[in-house]
């Protein structure tokens, strides 16, 4: 399985600030996920990042918000912009563990609070 | 369009007890299902997954679940519990026109009591 760093692994942000979350992957992979999940609640799909073209983004989540770069194929970042403590949250990069099944494989994740 | 329900938020079991936590889900297409377990303060982990031929798949840390299609369900059991089986557990499913994108549970939390 591969190996996902992630950075920063939690950080606490003033409201109104943005905040870039590195995600490395330790393979080439085509397609790289990020999840976020709100506290004490499921996870969510934000967005699909390919490399060399336009992140897909989920219902509910816009670029202006969520930018996210993919300048190669190991590596991705989601900035979150404007930050409110709304968007205190567990964000969480993932590849393909499995391409056959569907199968994600997680980072760590990145703790993010919002004062 | 793909949902995910998970009966019970809070499970509290006595170490050696039965594990049950409950999956139910709705698909249009014939689902992937998994679940994954979230420890403290860590990333998901992938316990066990579904995607065809037999029904009752075996996974890490003695869990299995059983797909049973007629009744849309994905169970995950654990004859006994250990105290390091406390964690949130997340049921997922995906379709093969949706790769990527995991519909997962609101997940349940398993504490282990002596």
């Amino acid at each position: 399985s591969a190996v996902i760093s992630q950075k920063p692994s939690r950080d606490i942000c003033q409201r109104g600030t943005s905040l870039t979350i590195q995600c490395q992957v330790d393979s080439q992979v085509t397609m790289m996920f990020w999840y976020r999940q709100q506290p004490g609640q499921s996870l969510t799909l934000i967005a699909t990042a390919n490399q060399g073209s336009e992140a897909t983004y989920e219902s509910g989540f816009v670029i202006d918000k969520f930018p996210i770069s993919r300048p190669n194929l190991t590596f991705s970042t989601l900035t979150v912009s404007n930050m409110s403590p709304e968007d205190s949250s567990i964000y969480l990069c993932s590849v393909f563990g499995d391409r056959a099944t569907g199968e994600l494989f997680f980072g760590e994740g990145s703790r993010l609070t919002v004062l | 369009a793909q949902s995910v329900t998970q009966l019970g938020s809070h499970v509290s079991v006595s170490e050696g007890a039965l594990v049950l936590l409950r999956c139910n889900y709705s698909s249009s297409v014939p689902p992937y299902l998994f679940w994954y377990v979230q420890y403290p303060n860590q990333g998901l982990q992938l316990l066990l997954k579904y995607t065809t031929g037999a029904t009752l798949v075996k996974g890490i840390n003695g869990f299995e679940a059983e797909f049973k299609k007629s009744e849309t369900s994905f169970h995950l059991t654990k004859p006994s519990a250990h105290m390091s089986d406390a964690a949130e557990y997340f049921c997922a499913v995906t379709e093969s026109d949706s790769w990527g994108k995991l519909q997962f549970g609101a997940g349940t939390q398993v504490v282990v009591t002596p």
